[in-house]
């Protein structure tokens, strides 16, 4: 099974930018990987921010968006507000099976 | 609105079995693709397994494969996991994950694993 990587944490300063990449041990991420990106608060059921790449759901803060970055899945956030600290997760599919990221708990300080 | 509630877990032996359920609403469940996700205490996420549609694929995680196995009931709108040989390491709180675009997930159940 493949392994996917993220970084473990994070820190952004409020009102900064900070970007969370999404690695795929098969190689680059690609949109064919149909990356997911989901937010998890202490406590929380998981949320789904971004969906296939780079696509939102209408709950979804406009400051997140998604792209490919250097063969890596991105999750970009520009503006960080103290409410986005969270656990994120990203999730690429493998031709039938999916695999989540090890996770990056984002501090906002 | 939709929901998703999920139930079934407890307490079980190692070797055991245990069904999960999620029963669902406000969307129309036989449209979508439906994922089961389980998070270990104090640990990420792991996808468990999903489901197409018409309940034709199932694919699951190497870590279940053999052991679960999902499916559906369009007629009720809900969906199952079926966890046999239970061992400690599935000890977790269980999501249904799903609808469109995987927008919508359940509260959890908790599957505890222990003699």
């Amino acid at each position: 099974q493949a392994v996917v990587t993220q970084e473990p944490s994070l820190t952004v300063s409020p009102g900064g930018t900070v970007t969370l990449t999404c690695g795929s041990s098969t190689g680059a991420v690609t949109s064919g990987h149909y990356p997911y990106w989901f937010q998890q608060k202490p406590g929380q059921a998981p949320k789904t921010l971004i969906y296939e790449t780079r696509n939102k759901h209408s709950w979804t803060p406009a400051r997140f968006s998604g792209s490919l970055l250097g063969g890596r899945a991105a999750l970009t956030l520009s503006g960080a507000q103290p409410e986005d600290e969270a656990d994120y997760y990203c999730l690429l599919h493998y031709s039938g099976p999916w695999v989540f990221g090890g996770g990056t708990k984002l501090t906002v300080l | 609105e939709v929901q998703l509630v999920e139930s079934g877990g407890g307490l079980v032996q190692p070797g055991g079995s245990l069904r999960l359920s999620c029963a669902a609403s406000g969307f129309i469940f036989s449209n979508y693709v439906m994922n089961w996700v389980r998070q270990a205490p104090g640990k990420g996420l792991e996808w468990v397994a999903n489901i197409q549609p018409d309940g034709s694929e199932k694919s699951y995680g190497d870590s279940v494969k053999g052991r679960f196995t999902i499916s559906r009931d369009n007629a009720n709108n809900a969906l199952y996991l079926q966890m046999n040989s239970l061992r400690a390491e599935d000890s977790a709180l269980y999501y249904c994950a799903g609808g469109s675009k995987c927008g919508s997930w359940g509260q959890g159940t908790l599957v505890t694993v222990s003699s």
